[in-house]
């Protein structure tokens, strides 16, 4: 079946935009995670989503970045007045339930200029 | 202390080589556990989940000792292909509770 996808792959901006990153979870999948990796580092946990529950935006490292899930299933990552430090690939991750393993998305590498 | 701790390594061994790396975690409620593999520039995929058996996949083997609180990851036979970076993953009790990942080790198979 169809894995986490995610869009755009590559998105070069300029400093102070705004960008939008999308993921498509797999089918059925109650959990979504957004992260971070910056080259060569670990992943950056941002914000956690559960079915119908309160997200869980305790990595956001700003209150430029912001996250929504609709429906249960397609989750945008915002970032407002991109930085040059937000330069680094954004990866989701999504699991059946929250016990389960994370399927990731291929990531969503972001520079900015 | 963070909550999930592993050696950045890198561990750089000989093509045939068993090695084996740990994994520690703080909470002692975490339930679920995972062992990820990274290849450079590419999305982690998991590797195996860890049971409270221990669980076995051909050359690898993934072992969990709660006492002590650290899960492990044992490779047999390593093969070129093996060189990645291998990521833990840990989940608490609640369904609230996130995966929380480790920050990686690095792994090296030389010919």
């Amino acid at each position: 079946g169809a894995g986490v996808s995610q869009s755009p792959s590559n998105k070069v901006t300029e400093k102070g935009k705004d960008v939008e990153l999308r993921c498509d979870p797999i089918s059925g999948h109650t959990a979504l995670y957004w992260y971070r990796q910056s080259l060569g580092q670990g992943l950056e946990f941002l914000i956690y989503f559960q079915g119908n529950s309160a997200p869980d935006k305790s990595g956001l490292p700003s209150d430029r970045f912001s996250a929504e899930r609709t429906g249960g299933s397609v989750s945008t990552l915002t970032i407002q007045r991109t930085q040059q430090e937000d330069s680094a690939v954004y990866l989701c991750a999504s699991s059946l339930v929250t016990e389960s393993e994370q399927y990731f998305g291929p990531g969503t590498r972001l520079t900015v200029t | 202390r963070k909550e999930v701790e592993q050696d950045p390594g890198p561990f750089n061994v000989p093509e045939g080589a068993t090695v084996a790396f740990n994994c520690t975690y703080s909470n002692s409620a975490s339930q679920s556990f995972f062992w990820y593999r990274q290849d450079c520039r590419k999305e982690p995929k998991l590797l195996m989940s860890v049971y409270s058996s221990g669980n076995e996949d051909g050359r690898f083997t993934a072992q969990l000792n709660r006492a002590s609180q650290y899960i492990s990851l044992l490779i047999r036979d390593s093969k070129l292909s093996d060189s990645a970076t291998y990521l833990c993953a840990v989940k608490g009790y609640s369904s609230a509770s996130k995966i929380i990942f480790g920050s990686g080790t690095r792994l090296s198979i030389r010919p």
